[in-house]
């Protein structure tokens, strides 16, 4: 079964750093696009960034564009979401997910963490 | 950018019932539309991709249709494990979901 578990969400001061990591298990990384979604509390889903296979493509929604770096590391099974600058509307559930071969939608999820900016 | 609006926002709706939820796009974004159902407190679930394709293990009760602009998701007899919020999203140009329908009951 196709598994995502993230880890490395907090609290954080407005302007501070956080670095998000997703293990992946159950399929062939190596393969598959991913990408992360974030949900504000009580809010919709938004994208945030997604990456290709081999990391040589990366796509931002425009809110986090110079700010947020996606990457992954294929020998680990990994995806990372190195986020900095933070501010107060970034506060979110980030969730990692894998992309459908046929395009960016997503069809498997991590059970999400939370990311707190405040101070 | 493309920006997605569902609507209703909220649904009430009793079990047995057909309900119908649409999404609509700022412009044309062919069939790349994908609808997923969320419970409080967990991720979300893929329900169809290219506006009308069953995802593997969902319910027949669940159906999509439509194109270009105008979509929509059905659920034809309402089931109590239905009660959920859900969305649409486009994968025409990156993805942007809509804020999202919660089916609640009357």
């Amino acid at each position: 079964d196709v598994r995502l578990v993230e880890s490395g969400g907090g609290l954080v001061q407005p302007g501070g750093s956080l670095r998000l990591s997703c293990a992946a298990s159950g399929f062939t990384f190596r393969s598959f696009w991913m990408s992360w979604v974030r949900q504000a509390p009580g809010k919709g889903l938004e994208w945030v960034a997604s990456i290709k296979v081999d990391g040589t493509e990366k796509y931002y929604v425009d809110s986090v564009k110079g700010r947020f770096t996606i990457s992954r590391d294929n020998a680990q099974n990994s995806l990372f979401l190195q986020m900095n600058s933070l501010r107060g509307e970034d506060t979110a559930v980030y969730y990692c997910t894998r992309d459908r071969v046929t395009g960016t939608f997503f069809d498997s999820w991590g059970q999400g963490t939370l990311v707190t900016v405040s101070s | 950018d493309i920006q997605m609006t569902q609507s209703p926002s909220t649904l009430s709706a009793s079990v047995g019932d057909r309900v119908t939820i649409t999404c609509r796009a700022s412009q044309s974004i062919r069939n790349y539309l994908a609808w997923y159902q969320q419970k409080p407190g967990k991720a979300p679930n893929l329900l169809i991709y290219r506006a009308s394709t069953l995802e593997s293990g969902v319910p027949s009760r669940f159906s999509g249709s439509g194109s270009g602009t105008d979509f929509t998701l059905t659920i034809s007899s309402l089931q109590p494990d239905d009660f959920a919020t859900y969305y649409c999203q486009q994968y025409n140009s990156f993805a942007s979901f809509g804020q999202g329908t919660k089916v609640e009951i009357k």
